[in-house]
């Protein structure tokens, strides 16, 4: 497997447009999580997702996030507007299970609001 | 809820010598833990992880953890440091109480490996 797949690598824009950041989970997994990294507040869940359900979003800072998941496949986190605090690296992750499962973690988006 | 604290946000060690990276957690019940790894520009990827079975647990890489109950650590070592273990490393626990599921992380060791 290719393991978990994250669009775009890298992004930058401007304070008040949207961003759409992408994942595919490795294939069978049924848990889908998205953290966000910073230096001050490392690493946060956002949300995280069972068989393509939101199960918990109590870590998505304000309404301008959202995230999908319309498939088993596909994932996206949304930005609307942007703000330049926004600006972090984004990790999905997903595993088959939870608790003493592994999660595997994608590459990462670095999004850098100006 | 459990929680896990990461003594000394820098780590540096000469090429050759023991790594030791600390990690004491808080559980009122038997945790999970875990150690990840991140090398710079990438994601984190999984060194080892305690599931309840054999408290010395060997993970990649040449790197072990042990857990401790009665010092509530969970210690990350390896007898002997390569350059290419220089990377940030993450303890992790699974949350309890309203946040079960949850993956939580500490604030990350920053490990340092000088020629």
């Amino acid at each position: 497997d290719a393991g978990v797949i994250q669009s775009p690598r890298h992004e930058v824009t401007e304070m008040g447009q949207e961003v759409t950041l992408r994942c595919k989970p490795i294939s069978g997994h049924d848990y889908l999580f998205w953290y966000r990294q910073t230096m001050m507040r490392g690493l946060e869940l956002l949300i995280y997702f069972n068989n393509n359900v939101p199960i918990d979003d109590s870590g998505m800072p304000e309404d301008r996030f959202s995230a999908k998941m319309p498939n088993a496949s596909f994932s996206t986190l949304k930005i609307q507007p942007s703000e330049p605090r926004d600006s972090a690296v984004y990790f999905c992750a997903s595993s088959l299970g939870w608790t003493e499962e592994t999660q595997y973690f994608g590459p990462g988006t670095r999004l850098l609001v100006l | 809820a459990q929680s896990v604290t990461q003594l000394g946000s820098h780590v540096s060690v000469s090429e050759g010598a023991l790594v030791l990276l600390r990690c004491n957690y808080s559980s009122s019940v038997p945790p999970y833990l875990f150690w990840y790894v991140q090398y710079p520009n990438q994601g984190l990827q999984l060194l080892l992880k305690y599931t309840s079975a054999a408290t010395l647990v060997k993970g990649i890489n040449g790197f072990e953890a042990e857990f401790k109950k009665s010092e509530t650590s969970f210690h990350l070592t390896k007898p002997s440091a390569h350059m290419s273990d220089a990377a940030e490393y993450f303890c992790a626990t699974y949350a309890g109480g309203t946040s079960y599921g949850k993956l939580t992380f500490g604030q990350g060791t920053i490990l340092t490996v000088h020629p």
